[in-house]
């Protein structure tokens, strides 16, 4: 009931292009859902973050959007850059003080933007 | 944003001995924060969830005397490898949690350590 899937776990994209990750969870009790980029040899780094009470969030060149129904979230990266080539993890956590807000991650995607 | 470092960055040791991670959030009181083990190209595993305070939560499967964890103050966290072996090495990460950002669930991770057991 913990699990997120992530999907899919690599993807290569044309600079200019748009890069689409998709996660599905099971637990409607998860109401706070971030994606974190990591760079090889770094710690995840907080990208943009999403509660169920709206269905679309837009920082900058990414986009989360949610499905709270379809229990998905998905992250858009538009005009994909080189530099944005690293792995994305989406997670899901909740509020209950006993679970003491564990976040649950998906596998992870490797995302390459080729020039 | 909040800023967790850690330190050292990178340690290799010999097998049975000891290394201790230190975790801090820079520019703001974590009451809570997580340690984390990572294998290469796959996801954060979740170790144990440390409290100011109080005694450490340990995941299940992940053994409390071999990875001690203290957290003696709302900035500073500490992950000691007990009698380390070869299997403990990996990349360990903390994060902690702003409990007076926007997002009070916000969990900020620090830049990872990488342990080699030689």
């Amino acid at each position: 009931q913990q699990q997120v899937k992530q999907s899919p776990q690599s993807l290569i994209v044309q600079k200019g292009g748009i890069s689409i990750i998709n996660c599905a969870y099971e637990n409607t009790a998860f109401d706070y859902f971030p994606w974190y980029q990591q760079f090889p040899g770094k710690g995840p780094a907080l990208l943009i973050a999403i509660r169920p009470d709206v269905s679309e969030k837009k920082e900058g060149r990414f986009t989360i959007s949610f499905n709270k129904s379809a229990k998905q979230f998905s992250l858009h990266i538009m005009d994909s850059q080189p530099g944005d080539s690293a792995t994305y993890f989406c997670a899901a956590t909740y509020r209950i003080k006993a679970a003491g807000n564990k976040l649950t991650f998906g596998g992870g995607t490797r995302v390459l933007v080729k020039p | 944003g909040a800023v967790v470092s850690q330190h050292p960055s990178w340690v290799i040791c010999k097998s049975g001995t000891s290394v201790k991670i230190e975790c801090r959030s820079l520019d703001f009181q974590a009451t809570t924060m997580f340690w984390y083990r990572q294998f290469p190209k796959q996801s954060l595993m979740l170790m144990a969830t440390s409290n100011e305070g109080s005694k450490a939560t340990y995941e299940q499967g992940v053994e409390k005397d071999k990875f001690l964890i203290n957290h003696a103050s709302l900035t500073l966290s500490t992950l000691t490898v007990t009698s380390a072996h070869p299997e403990d090495s990996s990349f360990y990460i903390c994060s902690a949690r702003d409990p007076s950002g926007p997002f009070t669930d916000t969990q900020y991770f620090g830049p990872g350590t990488r342990l080699t057991v030689l």
